[in-house]
């Protein structure tokens, strides 16, 4: 069994519509990261959080530690969100990663 | 302030060859992490340095090893390159380890 599991796999979405995107891992973590990688490759690091909830313009991620489980929210969806989205816990010795939500979202 | 620097951006080698990849962190940040992406392997860490030691190390061959100059630049190196060596290879930096991390474009790497 993976250590980290995210879903969906993959997502499609009308523009506007409201994405979340779940992430459950096994490993005890000192924090958790959400990262978007657009095609090309470059990762850019979204949220870094330990306990309760984060907000970033349309963008909010949760974490339950307890029940070893994150969201990631986007509002109001918009084309330029289609991106792979990365759940990342950090057990304290190294990042380990989902395997990532293909997000496409349509006009 | 620059973002972290990842050169070169692509890079042909072949099999039985050697490889180095350079990082340049953010400035200030002391921690760079090392990842490699292949698409069937997902991400996976491969070593971090923290003040030019090794700090942690993933679950990779000795073919692969790193360094971290004074500077906290860092560098990693794959020996005797093999077709499944091609890959983006990421590098993180971080103010501390354990902090936000933030990526640099990734190099890659195609061994034929």
């Amino acid at each position: 069994k993976n250590e980290v599991e995210q879903s969906p796999q993959n997502l499609t979405a009308q523009e506007g519509e409201f994405i979340t995107i779940n992430c459950s891992y096994s490993v005890g973590i000192s924090a958790l990261h959400w990262l978007q990688q657009h095609p090309g490759g470059g990762i850019v690091s979204l949220f870094m959080l330990s306990s309760g909830k984060k907000k970033h313009g349309r963008l909010i991620a949760t974490i339950n530690i307890q029940e070893k489980h994150s969201s990631l929210h986007i509002t109001a969806s918009h084309p330029r969100d289609s991106a792979v989205y990365i759940c990342a816990p950090d057990n304290t010795d190294k990042l380990i990663f989902g395997t990532g939500t293909r997000l496409q979202v349509f006009p | 302030k620059a973002g972290v620097t990842q050169t070169p951006r692509y890079l042909i080698k072949t099999r039985g060859q050697q490889v180095t990849l350079s990082c340049s962190p953010i400035s200030g940040h002391r921690s760079v992490s090392w990842y490699q992406q292949t698409p069937g392997q997902g991400l996976q860490f491969l070593f971090e340095y923290f003040s030019e030691t090794q700090r942690n190390k993933g679950n990779f061959p000795g073919r692969f090893s790193g360094r971290q100059f004074s500077n906290s630049r860092s560098e990693m190196n794959v020996s005797t390159l093999e077709l499944g060596d091609s890959a983006l290879y990421l590098c993180a930096s971080s103010l501390l380890m354990n902090t936000e991390a933030f990526f640099g474009q990734g190099t890659r790497l195609t061994v034929v």
